[in-house]
């Protein structure tokens, strides 16, 4: 697999419910960058998460991040209808340069 | 609150046409990017670009990409014969400094090459 897979790929909940998505990835990474793309639309940064941190907060977002696993998860707390989405999560490595790596992404329906 | 813009929001073109997409990076910000987003797909690094010159290139950045900062505030990207597989969003991103800075995306460019 890639750097950067999501899963699921596709998920579908109720307004109010928890929606938590998952990441995984294959090299060592600086950060971990989550985005949020409504269709057809632009990248909207959700959250940045260091190396060196484990967990991370934003409103009703929550962040984690096992580099022993390589694995960073994403959870959305009290889902919203206009959370619908898809959301991706983006490695930068180790280059000076600083690109991102995405994932395939998470598509994100949430029903009212 | 600053951001990112590009223009035009959507271009279409005959497959062999020239194309320059135009993306105004956030003005502090000394990195700046292009990627891609095929319709369906992730969306794939093309190029990065710092101290006016390319710092980092993909695979898919050949010879008919290029990138220019022709002043102080644009970045272009230049596809010089545009291909079907070309049709795809273009994000232009911008950071500050650092290695802990997020990247800032634009709104991106639908290419519809024909």
């Amino acid at each position: 697999s890639q750097q950067g897979e999501e899963d699921p790929q596709a998920l579908s909940i109720q307004e109010g419910e928890n929606a938590t998505m998952n990441c995984s990835y294959k090299t060592s990474i600086n950060n971990l960058q989550w985005y949020r793309q409504n269709s057809g639309r632009g990248l909207v940064h959700l959250i940045l998460i260091r190396s060196n941190e484990r967990e991370k907060h934003s409103g009703r977002l929550r962040v984690t991040l096992d580099t022993s696993k390589k694995s960073s998860s994403l959870l959305i707390t009290a889902s919203r209808a206009a959370d619908t989405a898809s959301y991706f999560c983006a490695t930068r490595g180790s280059s000076n340069t600083g690109k991102l790596i995405f994932g395939q992404g998470t598509t994100l329906q949430v029903k009212p | 609150e600053p951001e990112v813009t590009q223009t035009p929001s959507h271009q279409v073109t005959q497959m062999g046409q020239e194309v320059i997409l135009r993306c105004v990076p956030i003005s502090n910000h000394l990195y700046f990017y292009w990627y891609r987003q095929i319709l369906g797909q992730k969306v794939e690094f093309l190029v990065s670009f710092y101290n006016n010159e390319i710092s980092e290139k993909s695979e898919i950045f050949d010879d008919q990409f290029s990138v220019e900062r022709p002043d102080g505030s644009n970045f272009t990207l230049k596809i010089r014969s545009t291909k079907l597989e070309d049709s795809a969003m273009y994000f232009c991103a911008s950071r500050l400094q650092g290695a802990y800075n997020e990247q800032f995306f634009g709104p991106g460019t639908r290419l519809t090459v024909l």
